[in-house]
């Protein structure tokens, strides 16, 4: 079993629609990040989180450490948001991310 | 700050060539990753660095791959010889407490 669990894994949705892939976890973290990746792209880090919850532009991510789960939110959703969302937790210090599968999602016009 | 940057974004080579992926990691970043991405295994780790290190070397895949970090601002990773099952998206990446950034990756195509 995956230490880290994403669902879903492909998603297709109407522009405007908002948005949820979840992620839950196993292991104890010291932070989980959130990542995107466009086709054919590079992967950068949208968030960082060890508690609670950030907000950047329509991006939502929330974290909950007792329940081991994480959900990053796209409000108004735009094609320009299709993309590959990876979540990927950090167990201590400067130890390489453990990622989940991914979740691809389409957002129709 | 650039950000990680790898070199080359793309490599085309001949099956049993040698092939050398550079990566100069985020000034005062001290820990250096190389990561793996195919379709049928998403993203792996290959190997990671602590103050150029080497700190597990367990996702290596075979001899023919080796990984050095002689200084804080580069490192490598050396596929010799190469074979048409190494195909796939190099990534390096860089952290610090303050956060992961991940390098644009090299697209390898062994033929």
């Amino acid at each position: 079993k995956n230490e880290v669990e994403q669902s879903p894994q492909n998603l297709t949705a109407q522009e405007g629609e908002f948005i949820t892939i979840n992620c839950s976890y196993s292991v104890g973290i010291s932070a989980l990040h959130w990542l995107q990746q466009h086709p054919g792209g590079g992967i950068v880090s949208l968030f960082m989180l060890s508690s609670g919850k950030k907000k950047h532009g329509r991006l939502i991510a929330t974290i909950n450490i007792q329940e081991k789960h994480s959900s990053l939110h796209i409000t108004a959703s735009h094609p320009r948001d299709s993309a590959v969302y990876i979540c990927a937790v950090l167990n201590s210090g400067n130890t390489p991310l453990v990622f989940g599968k991914g979740t691809r999602l389409s957002v129709i016009a | 700050d650039a950000g990680v940057i790898q070199s080359p974004r793309h490599e085309v080579t001949e099956m049993g060539q040698e092939v050398t992926l550079r990566c100069k990691p985020i000034s005062g970043h001290n820990s250096l990753f190389w990561y793996r991405q195919t379709m049928m295994r998403g993203l792996e780790l290959l190997i990671y660095f602590n103050n150029n290190v080497p700190i597990d070397d367990s996702g290596m895949p075979e001899d023919r791959f080796s990984a050095k970090m002689p200084n804080a601002s580069f490192s490598t990773l050396k596929i010799q010889p190469s074979e048409p099952r190494d195909s796939a998206v190099y990534f390096c990446a860089s952290s610090s407490a303050a956060g992961y950034t991940f390098g644009s990756g090299t697209r390898l195509t062994v033929v």
